[in-house]
């Protein structure tokens, strides 16, 4: 079975980089994602990865993939107080339709 | 705007009483999935329609059904709700298996 691991909490001061650590055990993942999700509200789609790149950028938003830790992780450049919300880290396996979510880190950003 | 609309955002049902939850989209997508989240933990998912194809995930309760009238619009219907049965229901869509899936804002279920 697949199983995606995150921590449950990060803090960090506005303007500071946060990192959100994400493992998971399907080597056949093809795809991963990383979604946000407000309070009350359904995901948003922030970024993903294809299984064959190391890393993938997209303007405060930084993914590293290591396919052989089978780890993956979001930075977010000078984290705002808007940022504050869950993130979670899902994978694909090739060909299916399935995601895998992890079990979420809530991000909180303190002034 | 809205990509994703799910209808309505909350809803109230009565232990046992059918209800049917809504969702629509205006991206022309042949995927069509809808997740349960319970609070604190990860969406998961109950099953999705590929174009009119269903599919149905191994442990999802016979008390949930679907519906997929066209390519727009999806249902999920809950026979019987129990109070397990509380929780968000997040409908998505994606332009294939394997893509990027996109999500409605969610409807969230009280089963009194």
């Amino acid at each position: 079975g697949e199983d995606v691991e995150q921590s449950l909490f990060l803090s960090v001061r506005e303007g500071d980089s946060s990192v959100i650590n994400c493992t998971y055990t399907d080597s056949s993942s093809t795809y991963l994602y990383w979604y946000k999700q407000e309070p009350g509200a359904g995901l948003q789609l922030l970024t993903y990865i294809f299984s064959n790149m190391d890393m993938k950028q997209d303007q405060r938003l930084t993914v590293l993939l290591n396919k052989k830790d089978k780890h993956l992780s979001l930075r977010i450049a000078d984290t705002q107080t808007g940022d504050s919300a869950i993130y979670f880290c899902a994978e694909i396996e090739g060909g299916g339709n399935k995601l895998t979510f992890g079990t979420g880190t809530q991000l909180k950003v303190e002034l | 705007d809205a990509m994703v609309i799910q209808n309505p955002r909350y809803q109230v049902t009565q232990f046992g009483k059918p209800v049917t939850l809504s969702c629509s989209q205006t991206l022309n997508h042949n995927v069509m999935y809808w997740y349960q989240q319970k609070s604190s933990q990860a969406p998961k998912l109950l099953f999705h329609y590929y174009d009119k194809d269903f599919n149905n995930e191994a442990d999802t309760p016979d008390n949930f059904q679907s519906r997929r009238p066209n390519t727009s619009f999806c249902f999920l219907d809950i026979r019987s709700p129990g109070l397990g049965d509380a929780a968000m229901y997040l409908c998505a869509t994606s332009s294939g298996r394997a893509f990027e899936q996109y999500f409605g804002p969610g409807t969230r279920l009280t089963v009194t």
